[in-house]
């Protein structure tokens, strides 16, 4: 059983569309997040959320709208798609949402906007 | 502003040779530290961390990392690197407070036959 999982694992998409992201994960977590990694490999924290409530938001656009309608899931939806938003996405979860707890990542979503 | 740096953006040894993986970081508490290790088109996995206690600490797969205070470094060894050693490489603190982890750049290691 995967423990954190994310579909779909590809995304291609026309700019201005809108499109969601899903995640999971059986790990009994209370704390999952969003990453984003660059095409530079740079990963940085979009959001966390904590038994379904936002904790963390780090100045996503707000074409970016994270959803968790239970602690074991996670959605990503992204309004009108730009060029730029082309990354890799990578949800992770954690027991707890402190600092010196090991983050369990899923294979992450390649995005691609054309 | 917490940051971690990894210096070396690309790194090439042979198959068996040692590795050494630079990493430093910014912090004005006492940090938790990870490295991460990132497999083509895989998800990140753990490493090893340093909360407190021995300086030295032991991972999975061979990996061990030192971490010196005075220098503010965590930097991971290991003493025979092999062919599937080959990855891309992330170092991270986990900011108290904020609850998250912010990452380095990434180190890609390639393993020469």
């Amino acid at each position: 059983d995967t423990a954190v999982s994310q579909t779909p694992k590809y995304l291609v998409t026309q700019m201005g569309n809108d499109k969601s992201i899903k995640c999971e994960q059986n790990l009994g977590h209370d704390t999952m997040y969003w990453y984003k990694q660059d095409s530079k490999k740079f990963l940085k924290i979009m959001f966390s959320y904590n038994n379904k409530e936002l904790i963390i938001n780090e100045t996503v656009p707000n074409r970016f709208s994270p959803k968790s309608p239970d602690k074991a899931h996670l959605n990503l939806h992204i309004n009108s798609l730009e060029l730029g938003d082309s990354a890799v996405y990578f949800c992770a979860s954690s027991p707890t949402p402190t600092a010196n707890t090991e983050a369990f990542f899923g294979q992450g979503t390649r995005l691609t906007v054309v | 502003a917490q940051s971690v740096t990894q210096p070396d953006i690309h790194i090439t040894v042979s198959e068996g040779a040692s590795l050494e993986l630079r990493c430093n970081y910014s912090y004005g508490a006492t940090p938790y530290l990870f490295w991460y290790v990132q497999s083509p088109g895989q998800g990140l996995q753990l490493l090893l961390k340093y909360f407190s206690g021995d300086t030295l600490v032991q991972g999975i797969k061979g990996f061990e990392a030192e971490f010196k205070r005075s220098q503010s470094s965590f930097n991971l060894r290991k003493p025979s690197v092999h062919w599937s050693d080959a990855a891309e490489y992330f170092c991270a603190v986990g900011v108290q407070g904020a609850q998250k982890l912010v990452f380095g750049q990434g180190t890609r290691l390639t393993i020469n036959p």
